[in-house]
């Protein structure tokens, strides 16, 4: 069935390092791919998202790469701070019929000051 | 995220009671969904609804039910028949193959 794999599980960086959590999908006709952050007890908030006909998008400090040709797409974080500690999910859509996300396991970034 | 809103906050459940969990959405999106979350994992579709009077399952609807009378409302019930339902549960919108908000959760508890 349709799956999404993301990497690595949790990451722990210094704050004004870069972050990078990578996620494979498994449905080649997927063409929407969202990021989502999730603080403790919250719910997930949007951050990103990216449609298969772009290669590349970036929003200040936050970008998004897509590579179709490998089923592949990762989100980078640049000068992180603190507040973005948090769980980051990655999803995976057609957008058709079915409107249905796929979400991955999630990776908890801890930035540490 | 002020458009869904889902009630309430906190739900308590005795063994073989069935409990419903409220979601609502003025935000005109066609779509809702319903998602469970379990401590540090993912999020797992449960049900989602394209239109009104039309629903479908999702990954893990054993156990639960829902209903799609109104546009804006997309209430899930967790029957006696899910043996495991302590969890955190996030009601979703969106419009037609948009981007999906989310509601402020249901943490439901088995006493």
């Amino acid at each position: 069935g349709e799956n999404v794999e993301q990497h690595p599980s949790t990451l722990s960086v210094q704050e004004g390092d870069s972050a990078v959590i990578k996620c494979t999908y498994s449905d080649s006709a997927s063409n929407y791919f969202p990021w989502y952050k999730q603080e403790l007890g919250k719910r997930p908030q949007l951050i990103i998202d990216i449609r298969s006909n772009v290669g590349e998008k970036k929003d200040q400090r936050i970008a998004v790469t897509l590579n179709k040709t490998a089923k592949h797409f990762s989100l980078h974080i640049t000068e992180t701070q603190p507040e973005d500690s948090a769980v980051y999910f990655c999803a995976a859509s057609r957008v058709d019929s079915s409107y249905k996300l796929i979400f991955g396991s999630g990776t908890r970034l801890l930035v540490r000051p | 995220d002020g458009g869904i809103t889902q009630s309430p906050k906190y739900l308590f459940r005795k063994e073989g009671q069935n409990v419903t969990l409220s979601c609502e959405q003025n935000l005109n999106h066609d779509a809702m969904y319903w998602y469970r979350q379990d401590p540090g994992q993912g999020l797992r579709l449960i049900y989602y609804s394209q239109i009104v009077n039309d629903f479908q399952k999702g990954d893990i609807a054993e156990g639960y039910s829902v209903s799609r009378e109104k546009k804006e409302s997309f209430p899930l019930t967790v029957t006696s028949a899910q043996k495991n339902p302590t969890a955190f549960y996030l009601c979703a919108s969106s419009l037609a193959g948009g981007m999906q908000y989310f509601g402020p959760g249901t943490r439901l508890t088995v006493l």
